[in-house]
């Protein structure tokens, strides 16, 4: 009864390879979220979907992009990892500004 | 700049020891706070929250929180911990919105 699910748990690449990591939500919630946590660190927030809407942080590498084709799935869409882009992944999914509910993540290494 | 900090990196205790996380914030305007534990191998998961009301929230497994406003803390706490509560603990902040800054976690380990 996982109720956010990302796929693939594990996800290995090659330096400057495009990757995407899926996401899907089966709680029908109108903000999904992607952080990116290093080992040891605070999950970071990378850009979340307000419904429609993407708000990306200022912060956030132009690499990241992201796609929610509707409301059950979102996208991140890394164009050329480096070697500091190895972290684990984290979906999240919440209604408005109630508590996010995160899936497993996605631990993405780079050879 | 509005920040959330956990004091301790690592803790370290005996099972039936009394636990207490602090989580201390910088901002002075509405926050919603909460607690997430991430079990090992597992996703993060809601232990409690704050939004408004008593100060004092309890929270799923014996945890329980006190948001103290004039110390901008929210110090997460449990009586009596069982070997099942090694985790990483984060404290969360959303700061007059609905985005989440993390601390950088604690780590605890009960010891059998």
């Amino acid at each position: 009864d996982a109720m956010v699910i990302q796929n693939p748990r594990y996800q290995v690449t090659q330096f400057g390879k495009p990757v995407t990591l899926s996401c899907s939500q089966t709680l029908n919630h109108n903000v999904m979220y992607w952080y990116q946590q290093k080992s040891s660190q605070a999950p970071k927030l990378l850009f979340h979907y307000y419904d429609k809407d993407f708000n990306n942080e200022a912060d956030t590498p132009d690499n990241f992009q992201s796609r929610r084709p509707n409301t059950s799935f979102c996208f991140l869409d890394i164009r050329s990892p480096g070697l500091g882009d190895a972290a684990m992944y984290l979906c999240a999914t919440s209604r408005s500004n109630q508590p996010q509910h995160f899936g497993d993540g996605t631990r993405l290494s780079i050879l | 700049a509005q920040s959330v900090s956990q004091h301790n990196h690592h803790v370290i205790l005996s099972e039936a020891a009394s636990l207490e996380l602090g989580c201390n914030y910088s901002y002075g305007g509405t926050v919603n706070l909460f607690w997430y534990v991430q079990y090992p191998g597992q996703h993060l998961q809601l232990l409690l929250k704050y939004f408004s009301g008593d100060p004092l929230v309890k929270g799923i497994k014996g945890f329980e929180a006190e948001f103290i406003k004039s110390k901008f803390s929210f110090n997460l706490r449990k009586p009596s911990v069982q070997w099942s509560d090694t985790a990483e603990y984060f404290c969360a902040v959303a700061f007059n919105d609905y985005k989440l800054s993390f601390g950088a976690g604690t780590t605890v380990t009960v010891r059998a």
